[in-house]
């Protein structure tokens, strides 16, 4: 398909487990980055790469999240130790530069992460 | 710090009237400015942008926004609204070169 792409669309998983989200940007676009969307915190941006650089890691909310792009293409945002509260929806989008150059974002549909 | 308010919570409009969803904004220099839109179960679509040029800008769906510098305001706009359009709908300021910021979100309830 063209767009963002997200995988698994739902995931339900027991406290203390590791997770690992995936995401496929579209083809070409060389930023990605990862939001979170929950009820009481609305979007919060989590991580953001772009092409060969570090990335910007400053809104993961602990050390038990992590993310990495392989080959400037797929990302996989993995959370250890899953708490209750990583329950949100996790979304993923890319865009052609950074954003900051005026270029939109587009997002995948989002993985429903349910920490029971 | 960069940041958008969305200060409605939700907005009810009837089908065939104008609606508008408020957003003010809070920065440093001259913003870039982006309006998107969430349905039910989905991620978020792209509706429009302001980067530099014209005060109004046109996107998808019939939804425009005006860029107000003086009022530090980018109200989302569209003529008549349809039931169809009922949806969550963000705010988003470009932060440092890399990331958005989003508003809170409104929702946009359309009665037939």
């Amino acid at each position: 398909g063209a767009g963002v792409s997200q995988s698994p669309s739902n995931k339900v998983t027991e406290k203390g487990k590791d997770v690992e989200l995936r995401c496929d940007p579209i083809s070409g676009h060389t930023a990605l980055y990862w939001y979170r969307q929950s009820l009481g915190q609305g979007l919060e941006f989590l991580i953001y790469f772009q092409g060969n650089s570090a990335p910007d890691k400053s809104g993961l909310p602990s050390d038990r999240f992590s993310a990495e792009r392989t080959g400037g293409s797929v990302s996989t945002l993995t959370i250890q130790r899953t708490q209750q509260e990583d329950s949100a929806v996790y979304l993923c989008a890319s865009s052609l530069a950074a954003i900051g150059g005026g270029t939109e974002a587009f997002f995948g549909q989002g993985t429903r992460l349910t920490v029971v | 710090a960069q940041s958008v308010a969305q200060p409605e919570d939700q907005v009810n409009v009837a089908e065939g009237n104008p609606l508008t969803v408020k957003c003010t904004y809070s920065v440093s220099g001259n913003p870039y400015l982006f309006w998107y839109v969430q349905y039910p179960n989905r991620g978020l679509q792209f509706l429009l942008k302001y980067i530099t040029g014209d005060n109004l800008v046109k996107g998808s769906y019939g939804f425009e926004a005006e860029f107000n510098k003086s009022q530090t305001s980018f109200h989302l706009k569209k003529p008549s609204a349809l039931v169809s359009d009922s949806a969550l709908y963000f705010c988003a300021v470009v932060r440092g070169y890399s990331t958005l910021t989003f508003g809170k979100g409104t929702m946009l309830l359309v009665s037939p």
